[in-house]
């Protein structure tokens, strides 16, 4: 089975930028993967904030954007705020349309 | 708007046997996919299991296939799961969310708490 690794902690300053990675044991990920990103906030369900790469629910706020870069799925954020600290999973979708979710990236708002 | 609740949570012994449900409102159920996701205390999301608009098409985690099963009712705007054989590795909290492989994934429940224990 495919594992999704993402980094497991990443600390940004309240106003800056960050991007999060997402990669796959099979190899390089591509929009053919319909990479997800999803925010869970502590005591909170998941919520999805991009799927299909690139693409945005009504909910997501503007700063979050989606992307593939390089081999790895990527979400930015641009401007922080103290409340876009949470965990942020990664979603592929492996051969066969098997779902396989990465690890989670705790973010620090600090 | 659009509400998953999820119910039928609970203690349960191992070997034993639990049925989660799903009440949707405010989406057009029956056009939709939907998927049981889990989340075991403290880890990471688990894509359990997905079922399509006619029940048709199934799909299960190795993990639980030929132990869950998944099913739906149209007309009562409900999803379930049945969990047969339970371990203590199934305790988690258990999400019922729309979407999955060919619909795009939005609308999540709140989750529902499932403890395998002696």
């Amino acid at each position: 089975q495919a594992v999704v690794t993402e980094e497991p902690s990443l600390t940004v300053s309240p106003g800056g930028t960050v991007t999060l990675t997402c990669g796959s044991s099979t190899g390089a990920v591509t929009s053919g993967h319909y990479p997800y990103w999803l925010q869970q906030k502590p005591g909170q369900a998941p919520r999805t904030l991009i799927y299909n790469t690139n693409n945005k629910h009504s909910w997501t706020p503007a700063r979050f954007s989606g992307s593939v870069l390089g081999d790895k799925a990527a979400l930015t954020l641009s401007g922080a705020q103290p409340e876009d600290e949470a965990e942020y999973y990664c979603l592929l979708w492996h051969s066969g349309g098997r779902p396989v979710f990465g690890g989670g990236t705790k973010l620090t708002v600090l | 708007e659009v509400q998953l609740v999820e119910s039928g949570g609970g203690l349960v012994q191992p070997g034993g046997s639990l049925r989660l449900s799903c009440a949707a409102s405010g989406l057009t159920f029956s056009s939709d996919m939907l998927s049981w996701v889990r989340q075991a205390p403290g880890k990471g999301l688990e894509w359990l299991s997905q079922i399509s608009s006619s029940s048709s098409t199934m799909y299960f985690e190795d993990s639980v296939k030929g132990r869950f099963t998944i099913s739906r009712d149209n007309a009562k705007n409900s999803l379930y799961l049945q969990m047969n054989s339970l371990r203590a590795e199934d305790t988690a909290v258990y999400y019922c969310v729309r979407g999955g492989w060919g619909q795009v994934v939005d609308y999540w429940g709140q989750g529902t708490l499932v403890t395998v224990s002696s």
